[in-house]
């Protein structure tokens, strides 16, 4: 069964440095999300990606954050100047055209920012 | 988008039917109920979708009131693997591409017991 997935696993980073997360969305769809989730809190949603360009973004995703499909296949998320508050899991998601509300998670990229 | 209401937390013995309420009293006639639940640090999951008609799949069961103001999720035989938290998330006919984002708010915390 095809899967979202996301690189690395665990990111280790120092406040002011950039960092890229990556996913590998489900390869027919044209949706792409991330979201994500401080320790102990609610799912949050940052951005969704449709036809390269941001479609829907939230008040989190400042212009610290930007995201990118740079091949085919990726959907990144960068985040330029990383703050202690950065510190969560990330998730990407990918939908169909047919529901975006049906949305697929990765297993996440949990960012420890020191 | 309906605002929803789902209990913190139930309980369920292995091997019976979990029954997962949610009240969603100020749904309107174009919003659809979303299912998904969290698995212990793991990426959302999607489970089931529903406008007024019950559901099923290979995971579980959605029934939805005929005044449409409540739903519950069925999962027939639970399991321990089935602990996690889950999340009722009402949004509007995917049709209207009327935004993408879902909205996670503390779901109930299911507790499958041996």
């Amino acid at each position: 069964e095809p899967e979202v997935t996301q690189t690395p696993s665990h990111q280790v980073t120092q406040m002011g440095q950039e960092v890229i997360l990556r996913c590998v969305p489900i390869s027919n769809h044209l949706y792409f999300y991330w979201y994500r989730q401080i320790l102990g809190q609610k799912v949050e949603f940052l951005v969704s990606f449709y036809n390269n360009e941001i479609s829907e973004k939230s008040e989190i995703f400042d212009d610290q954050f930007s995201v990118e499909r740079p091949d085919g296949s990726n959907f990144t998320l960068k985040i330029r100047s990383t703050k202690l508050e950065d510190s969560a899991m990330y998730f990407c998601a990918s939908s169909e055209d047919r529901d975006p509300y049906e949305q697929y998670f990765g297993p996440g990229t949990r960012l420890t920012v020191t | 988008d309906a605002k929803t209401t789902q209990p913190p937390s139930m309980d369920c013995a292995e091997g019976r039917a979990a029954n997962l309420p949610c009240n969603h009293s100020t749904i309107s006639g174009n919003e659809y109920v979303y299912w998904y639940r969290q698995i212990h640090s793991q990426g959302p999951q999607y489970i089931i979708h529903g406008l007024k008609n019950n559901e099923t799949n290979e995971m579980a069961s959605l029934i939805i009131t005929e005044d449409r103001k409540s739903s519950t999720l069925i999962l027939p035989h639970a399991t321990l693997r089935d602990t996690a938290v889950y999340y009722c998330i009402v949004r509007v006919d995917p049709s209207l591409r009327a935004g993408n984002m879902l909205t996670f708010g503390g779901g109930t915390r299911l507790m499958v017991k041996p």
